[in-house]
């Protein structure tokens, strides 16, 4: 089983529409998570930190489960320029520790007019 | 404020020639990280360094990759030589400490906009 997995997509949904993405990670252990997000042809940029709480930034909203090892990515009213892709990306570690960040391949998502 | 700045852009060369990245690192900012995308495997950590020290190296995928830093504002990538599977985008990152102790939550990473490398 891959350390983080995604679907791959792409995602083709229409302006306004709401979007969601799920990850999957092998390492229970895992202790922080993130969103990045690529543009294409550009670098990963971070989008937003998942908290075991979950958290909210305006219309993305991210989820962590783990119990089933997974976390989620919530986009409402889908605008044009989130099309990207979206990279999941896993820690064992949250505190001070050896840096391991794991990425994801990436869910392309295309916002359709 | 200036992010990360590599060089070149792109780079096109033949199988067996030497290639050298460059990167420049957001001033101030003690960690420095080295990734390859490629279609295939997705975004990979080479190597990463602390205060222009090598601290992982177990990425590298082979003698022929190496790294230095030789100054908190500098960093090179080599390929010697290089091969057509080493053909991807290799991106730069650097990231702030709080208090010399590096979490992954409050030290995110700043990517810089890559070096498309093309081995034919």
């Amino acid at each position: 089983r891959k350390e983080v997995e995604q679907d791959p997509g792409p995602f083709n949904v229409p302006e306004g529409a709401t979007v969601a993405f799920n990850c999957t990670y092998s390492n229970s252990a895992s202790q922080s998570f993130f969103w990045y997000r690529q543009d294409c042809r550009k670098e990963p940029k971070l989008l937003m930190s998942v908290y075991s709480s979950g958290n909210e930034d305006g219309r993305f909203t991210a989820q962590l489960n783990r119990a089933s090892q997974y976390i989620s990515l919530l986009i409402r009213d889908s605008k044009l320029s989130d099309s990207a892709t979206y990279l999941c990306v896993v820690n064992p570690f949250s505190g001070a520790g050896s840096y391991q960040l794991t990425f994801g391949k990436g869910t392309k998502l295309s916002v359709i007019p | 404020d200036a992010g990360v700045i590599q060089s070149p852009r792109h780079e096109v060369t033949e199988m067996g020639q030497e290639v050298t990245l460059r990167c420049k690192p957001i001033s101030g900012h003690d960690y420095l990280f080295w990734y390859r995308q490629t279609m295939m495997r997705g975004l990979e950590l080479l190597i990463y360094f602390n205060n222009n020290v090598p601290i992982d190296d177990s990425g590298m995928p082979e003698d022929r990759f190496s790294a230095k830093m030789p100054n908190a504002s500098f960093s090179t990538l080599k390929i010697q030589p290089s091969e057509p599977r080493d053909s991807a985008v290799y991106f730069c990152a650097s990231s702030l400490s709080q208090s010399g102790v590096w979490t992954s939550y409050n030290s995110p990473l700043h990517f810089g906009n890559g070096t498309r490398l093309t081995v034919t």
